[in-house]
């Protein structure tokens, strides 16, 4: 298994710019979810998605797009970049979402995104 | 809101030396509660957890108690090794499994032979 694998692994956009980071996992799992990481700021949910045709947002979503077409893959779109979204995104998987059950979450190795 | 607070670092230890990092919640109810690493150039990895006070995640020589009086989950490991360098995030969630976590600022931790 690869695991969570995410692409590209550095980005440099221009302000206005659009791009999509991919994510992908093997493992089929239900739940994926992204986050960013900022100085001082540890990890932060943008959106998460608990099945295939199933997303919502957490906790900064704006600026940001998702959808959940298949299993294994869970994008991140950005329409219109701006300098506040440069940041290291990380996508994470688990294997459900079940009130009362624990699963763990694996994480992908992260994108690097600088927004000039 | 929920929110984790974590020692500030960063962290320079010799090799051998006993770790403490400190990590202290608030949360409307009763959270699970973890700790992620992250090693250089890698993503997160859960490293331990307890979902109920009084619990003791363990792993890797790490060990963490869930504390509900003192709302506080340190981490600590007895004898450091060179490869423990990293960055250690602690984290909650409220939703029983450990999706929509809530991070702290992490802690970098730097051993020296």
């Amino acid at each position: 298994n690869a695991g969570v694998t995410q692409t590209p692994k550095f980005q440099v956009l221009k302000t206005g710019q659009s791009m999509t980071l991919q994510c992908a996992q093997d493992m089929n799992h239900e739940y994926m979810s992204w986050y960013r990481q900022d100085p001082g700021m540890g990890l932060r949910l943008i959106h998460y998605s608990v099945g295939a045709g199933i997303t919502d947002q957490g906790e900064v979503p704006n600026g940001y797009n998702v959808s959940r077409s298949t299993t294994e893959d869970f994008p991140l779109r950005l329409l219109s970049a701006a300098p506040s979204q440069t940041s290291v995104y990380f996508c994470a998987s688990s294997k459900s979402y079940r009130q009362g059950v624990n699963y763990e979450q694996y994480f992908g190795p992260g994108t690097r995104l600088t927004v000039t | 809101g929920d929110s984790v607070t974590q020692m500030e670092g960063p962290v320079t230890l010799s090799e051998e030396a006993f770790l403490t990092i400190n990590c202290t919640y608030t949360a409307t109810g009763y959270p699970s509660l973890f700790w992620y690493v992250q090693y250089p150039g890698e993503g997160l990895q859960l490293l331990l957890k307890a979902t109920k006070a009084d619990d003791k995640g363990s792993n890797k020589g790490f060990e963490a108690t869930y504390r509900k009086e003192t709302t506080s989950f340190h981490l600590e490991k007895g004898s450091v090794q060179v490869s423990d360098s990293a960055v250690y995030f602690c984290a909650l969630s409220m939703d029983f499994g450990n999706e929509k976590l809530t991070f702290g600022t992490g802690t970098r931790l730097t051993i020296i032979p």
